[in-house]
């Protein structure tokens, strides 16, 4: 199984900084690569697919890079409802498997 | 609008079984592969299984395999997931899903196991 791998684990911020998340896979995953924001109590909301592809409706504050096995999730400038817990999940070969998450809170 | 409604969650204990259905609109149900995903109180998402968009084809992760058995009913647009033999590590919220690529999310059926 591939195994899914995120840093850091949290980090805190202030609104308006440029927050970059890193994401790596045990083996290459070419670009089936996703990026979900979570806030308590709700259900995933999909952010970038492809790698770096932006979900409709999705900020273009919001971008993601990276192919093979090494991926980044980048907010250019940090918004106040951009605080919530940020999970990849490969999508290359069953299981897809998730990052464990990156908690950003407020600095 | 896309919309996934999950339900059958409850309280059970351990050993006992519950049966999660999730009811899709807004798309065309059979022509997608479907998921659950669950995530256990306060922590990360966990990928549990997927299957086929015509039911053929499943698969599970290790920790389910044996217990789960996931089926459709794309007459009924419906999804499911029978959990057999349940253990305290499977109380979570678990959520139906659509593919990684796309936003496919219910808002999910809690299963709370305790003896």
């Amino acid at each position: 199984d591939i195994q899914v791998t995120q840093s850091p684990s949290s980090l805190s911020a202030s609104v308006g900084d440029r927050v970059t998340i890193t994401c790596r896979a045990s083996q290459g995953i070419r670009n089936h690569l996703a990026w979900f924001q979570q806030k308590p109590g709700k259900a995933p909301k999909s952010l970038i697919y492809g790698a770096s592809i932006l979900q409709t409706g999705v900020p273009a504050r919001f971008s993601g890079s990276g192919s093979g096995t090494d991926f980044t999730l980048t907010i250019s400038s940090l918004q106040p409802e951009d605080f919530a817990t940020y999970y990849c999940q490969h999508y290359d070969s069953y299981p897809f498997t998730f990052g464990p998450g990156t908690k950003v809170d407020i600095k | 609008q896309v919309q996934l409604v999950e339900s059958g969650g409850g309280v059970v204990q351990p050993g006992r079984s519950l049966r999660l259905s999730c009811v899709a609109s807004g798309f065309t149900f059979s022509n997608y592969a479907m998921y659950w995903v669950r995530q256990a109180p306060g922590k990360g998402l966990e990928w549990v299984a997927v299957i086929s968009y015509d039911g053929s084809n499943k698969y599970y992760v290790d920790s389910v395999k044996g217990r789960f058995t996931l089926s459709r009913d794309n007459s009924k647009n419906t999804l499911y997931l029978q959990m057999n033999s349940l253990t305290v590590e499977d109380t979570a919220l678990y959520f139906c899903a659509g593919d990684p690529w796309a936003d496919y999310w219910g808002q999910g059926t809690l299963v709370t196991v305790f003896s």
